[in-house]
């Protein structure tokens, strides 16, 4: 069965970077681009950006262009998103989800982040 | 940007009872409307892409319409474990944009 298990809650001070992990199974890895979404306490859904597992292609939501960097381990079918210079503003869960085009069939557990001193 | 607006931030309804939840879309998106329900302490889940297309094991009082800019969610007989957040995205174009979300409550 699909699964996409993501890394643990992080807690880490401002001005720092973090980086978090996605691991697929269940599926071909690189059949499918994985996306990651970021959701505020209480807030909705916001599209971070997309990779292609397949040859490590990018598209950014403009708005975390210099914030979010996306990479992929095809030897471990694991998906990565860095955020960098963080800030308050950036504690939230972020999910891993994968599509083929067709809406985001699977999604991970989610990886609290927190941003405090 | 596509803006995708959800009116209702909240809608009650009681077992038993249809309910309709709406988005629209600030530009025509072409019917690739996707809908997930989020319950709470839960990671989102698929409900319907391409506007109407049921995802796999989802439940058939779930359904989806709509063309153009505006779109419906439909649960014709709603259930107590349908209490969730309801959000729509296109899948149109990049950046692929939720709606506010809509919180379903039950009476």
């Amino acid at each position: 069965q699909v699964q996409l298990q993501q890394s643990g809650a992080e807690l880490v001070k401002p001005g720092a970077s973090v980086k978090l992990s996605c691991k697929a199974s269940g599926y071909t890895f690189t059949s499918y681009y994985m996306y990651w979404v970021k959701q505020r306490p209480g807030q909705g859904l916001e599209w971070i950006g997309e990779i292609n597992p397949s040859n490590g292609g990018t598209n950014f939501n403009e708005k975390f262009k210099s914030k979010a960097t996306l990479t992929v381990d095809k030897s471990s079918s694991t998906a990565y998103m860095q955020l960098s210079s963080l800030t308050s503003e950036d504690s939230a869960v972020y999910y891993c989800t994968r599509s083929d085009g067709e809406g985001l069939d699977y999604w991970g557990q989610g990886t609290t982040l927190t941003v405090s001193s | 940007d596509i803006v995708m607006t959800q009116s209702h931030k909240f809608m009650s309804t009681s077992v038993g009872d249809r309910v309709s939840i709406t988005c629209k879309a600030s530009q025509d998106v072409s019917t690739a409307v996707a809908w997930y329900q989020q319950k709470p302490g839960q990671s989102p889940k698929l409900l319907i892409y391409w506007a109407s297309t049921r995802h796999t094991g989802v439940p058939d009082r779930f359904t989806g319409s709509g063309s153009g800019t505006d779109y419906t969610l439909t649960i014709s007989s709603v259930q107590a474990e349908d209490l969730a957040l309801y959000y729509c995205q296109q899948h149109y174009s990049t950046p692929y944009t939720f709606g506010g979300g809509t919180k379903l409550e039950i009476k």
